[in-house]
């Protein structure tokens, strides 16, 4: 069960590049997340999609563009890197949140580390 | 607005020496509170959930505690494979949608 997986791992751009991070899951989870986790930092949520063809924008959502066209697959696009977006990115997924009180928790993949110089 | 603080930010203990990390939590109306173990190059490790006040969770040397403002981890007799950043994440609703807001995580370091 190989859960979320991110590729590439490790990636060095230049100022002006564009580049998709990739995010997959296998678990069947409605749910799937964009976060950013910069030193000393907590995770910020970029954007966020709660089924295939639905995105909403999270907290720093500015640079980036994300699409949701099948369940599994959820990428992260940017278009004009910057330095200021030099982070570890981490997709997260989980089950859709039922009922008033019970909330799933996300599981996450290993990161995509991005030095845009 | 909804904040969520884990104190101290770093912890060196001897193997076999209990202790606690501290999450507090300022949110309008919780829904849920995630820890979660973060290995080094890894992506966090989802441990527990705690929906509400008095509730407490184990798994194997970690004990998660609830009250209404914070949680506890609490670490018995810890050994090294226990060092990792440990990372507190509070379900709070945001401009009319759910997220999870996460701390700054307690890098905990046991040592032999």
């Amino acid at each position: 069960n190989a859960g979320v997986t991110q590729t590439p791992k490790f990636r060095i751009l230049k100022i002006g590049q564009s580049m998709t991070l990739q995010c997959t899951q296998d678990m069947n989870h409605n749910y799937m997340y964009w976060y950013r986790q910069d030193p000393g930092m907590g995770l910020k949520l970029i954007y966020y999609s709660v089924g295939a063809g639905i995105t909403d924008k999270g907290e720093v959502p500015n640079g980036y563009n994300v699409s949701r066209s099948t369940t599994e697959d959820f990428p992260l696009r940017l278009e004009l890197a910057a330095p200021s977006q030099t982070s570890v990115y981490f997709c997260a997924s989980s089950y859709p949140t039922g009922g008033a009180a019970v909330r799933q928790p996300q599981h996450f993949g290993d990161g995509t580390r991005l030095s845009i110089l | 607005e909804d904040q969520v603080t884990q104190s101290p930010e770093a912890l060196r203990l001897q193997e076999g020496e209990s202790s606690s990390l501290n999450c507090s939590y300022t949110v309008s109306g919780l829904r849920g509170l995630f820890w979660y173990r973060q290995d080094p190059g890894k992506g966090p490790e989802f441990l527990f959930t705690l929906y509400s006040a008095g509730e407490e969770k184990e798994k194997e040397r970690l004990k998660a505690t609830l009250t209404k403002k914070e949680s506890f981890l609490h670490i018995t007799a810890p050994k090294p494979e226990d060092s990792a950043t440990y990372l507190c994440a509070v379900q709070a609703r945001q401009g009319g949608s759910e997220k999870l807001v996460f701390g700054k995580g307690t890098k905990l370091t046991v040592n032999p």
